[in-house]
């Protein structure tokens, strides 16, 4: 079936370095592809969307690239701080879907 | 309050008891959601509501009721809890069923013994 799935479980960086979280997608008819943070003990949050006619969408010290040949999507996390160890997840979504299809998440944990 | 609100923030409950989850949000926003967030299986909707008074079927909503008497209140209620429905729920809501940007309540873990 149609998927949302994410490389790596864990990741691990030094405080300010960069950080890339990757994710596979399987459903090519998906529109908009969203990240969510969720802090340990937290809600999800939500960081940034890419439509799915963009390949490339900038937020403040964070990048969404979209590669739909391979059905790949990854989150750049510019000058990683610890504020940023928390777990994140790739998600989904058809235009007129009423839902969101989440991934398993990877643990971003930074280290000093 | 801003934003979302869920309660109780955790509860152990007997199988086959009945429980009812309460959330509430102040945004104003039109839809919301249900999720349950089981380890390694992120967040899977349970159920949803496009505006008040509709409610719609997610993913798994075997076992799960819910009702949209007005715009703020979106209660979940297990008729009957079973040991599988052990899980953290999160409530979350949006401006639309077309906004991407969902708020999540904090959670509520439930253990079912």
């Amino acid at each position: 079936g149609e998927s949302v799935g994410l490389h790596l479980p864990t990741l691990s960086v030094q405080e300010g370095d960069n950080s890339i979280i990757n994710c596979a997608y399987s459903n090519s008819a998906s529109d908009y592809f969203i990240w969510y943070k969720q802090e340990s003990g937290k809600g999800p949050q939500f960081i940034i969307d890419i439509r799915s006619n963009m390949d490339k969408r900038q937020g403040q010290r964070v990048t969404v690239l979209l590669n739909k040949t391979v059905k790949h999507l990854s989150l750049q996390i510019a000058a990683t701080q610890p504020g940023d160890s928390a777990v994140y997840f790739c998600a989904e979504k058809y235009d007129s879907a009423r839902q969101l299809t989440f991934g398993s998440g990877t643990q971003l944990t930074v280290l000093p | 309050i801003a934003g979302i609100t869920q309660a109780p923030t955790s509860q152990i409950l007997a199988a086959g008891r009945r429980m009812t989850l309460r959330c509430t949000q102040d945004m104003r926003h039109n839809a919301m959601y249900w999720y349950r967030q089981d380890l390694g299986l992120g967040l899977r909707l349970i159920h949803y509501s496009n505006t008040a008074g509709t409610t719609g079927k997610g993913e798994v909503p075997d076992g799960y009721s819910v009702s949209r008497a007005n715009t703020d209140d979106f209660p979940l209620t297990l008729a009957s809890a079973v040991p599988s429905q052990t899980s953290v729920y999160f409530c979350a809501s949006s401006a639309g069923l077309v906004s991407h940007e969902q708020f999540f309540g904090p959670g509520t873990r439930l253990t079912v013994l």
